[in-house]
C-alpha cells in the first residue's frame, strides 16, 4: 500500500459546481497536509496546508483533515474554468514531502 | 524573482548517453529536492538534500546521482540513460527539510530514445 493514495481522475464538473478532491494516507507520522495545484506544463504551487484535524478555509477553497480516518479533502466552491488543473495532495515525513498521484480536474464552461 | 531555475527545459538523449540536469535557487533555502513526474504516477522523489553538504535517497534513486554543489545549486546526473528515465523532472527547494511549502522549477522534459 502506498503511503498516500489519490484518485487520478480525470474529474469533469460544470462551472459553478462544488468540487471535492480526496486523499487517504497510511502513515500516522505525517504532520502537515498540503494541497498543491499544477497547471499544464508548469511546476506545482502550494495552494493550502493544514496540520490539525478540522477545516481550514481560504476564499473558495476549504481543506479538511480527518486524522482518525487518515483522510483529507479539498473543496472548491463556485468552481471556475481557471480552476482546471491537476491537484496534488502532499504530506511531510522526516525531511521529505510525499505526493499523491494528483487528480486532473476539468471545469466545463 | 527567479525562484528555482532548471536547465535545460527540454532534452533528447540516446540510450546510454549521460547528462546532468542543473538546478539553482535564489531564495537562500536550505533544502532541495529532485522529483520525476510520469503519467499516472504523480511526483516521485528521486533524491533530496536536507542541507548543504548532505544528500539522501528518495523513493526512486536507481540510475541517478546528485551533487549539492553549494547552498544554491543541486544537480542530477544520469550516467547511462535508459528509456525508462523518460520523464518530466522537477527540482524544488524549501526553507527547512520537509517544510510545507516547496517551490518548484518549471521542469525539464527528458526523452530517452
Amino acid at each position: 500500500q502506498k503511503e498516500v493514495e489519490q484518485d487520478p481522475g480525470p474529474l469533469s464538473v460544470p462551472e459553478g459546481a462544488i468540487v471535492s478532491l480526496n486523499c487517504t494516507y497510511s502513515n500516522s507520522a505525517f504532520q502537515y497536509f498540503m494541497w498543491y495545484r499544477q497547471y499544464s506544463r508548469k511546476g506545482p504551487e502550494l495552494l493550502m496546508y493544514t496540520y490539525s484535524s478540522g477545516n481550514k478555509e481560504d476564499g473558495r477553497f476549504t481543506a479538511q483533515v480527518d486524522k482518525s480516518s487518515k483522510y483529507i479533502s479539498l473543496f472548491i466552491r463556485d468552481s471556475q474554468p481557471s480552476d482546471s488543473a491537476t491537484y496534488l495532495c502532499a504530506m511531510n515525513r522526516d525531511d521529505k514531502i510525499i505526493f499523491g498521484k494528483g487528480t486532473r480536474l476539468h471545469i466545463l464552461p | 524573482n527567479a525562484g528555482v531555475t532548471q536547465t535545460p527545459k527540454f532534452q533528447v538523449l540516446k540510450t546510454g548517453q549521460s547528462m546532468t540536469l542543473q538546478c539553482a535557487q535564489d531564495m537562500n533555502h536550505n533544502s532541495m529536492y529532485w522529483y520525476r513526474q510520469d503519467p499516472g504516477m504523480g511526483l516521485r522523489l528521486i533524491y533530496y538534500s536536507a542541507s548543504e553538504g548532505t544528500t539522501d535517497k528518495g523513493e526512486v534513486p536507481n540510475g541517478y546521482n546528485v551533487s549539492r554543489l553549494n547552498k544554491r545549486e543541486f544537480s542530477l546526473r544520469l550516467e547511462s540513460a535508459a528509456p525508462s528515465q523518460t520523464s518530466v523532472y522537477f527540482c524544488a527547494s524549501s526553507t527547512i527539510p520537509g517544510n510545507t511549502e516547496a517551490f518548484f522549477g518549471q521542469g525539464t522534459r527528458l526523452t530517452v530514445v
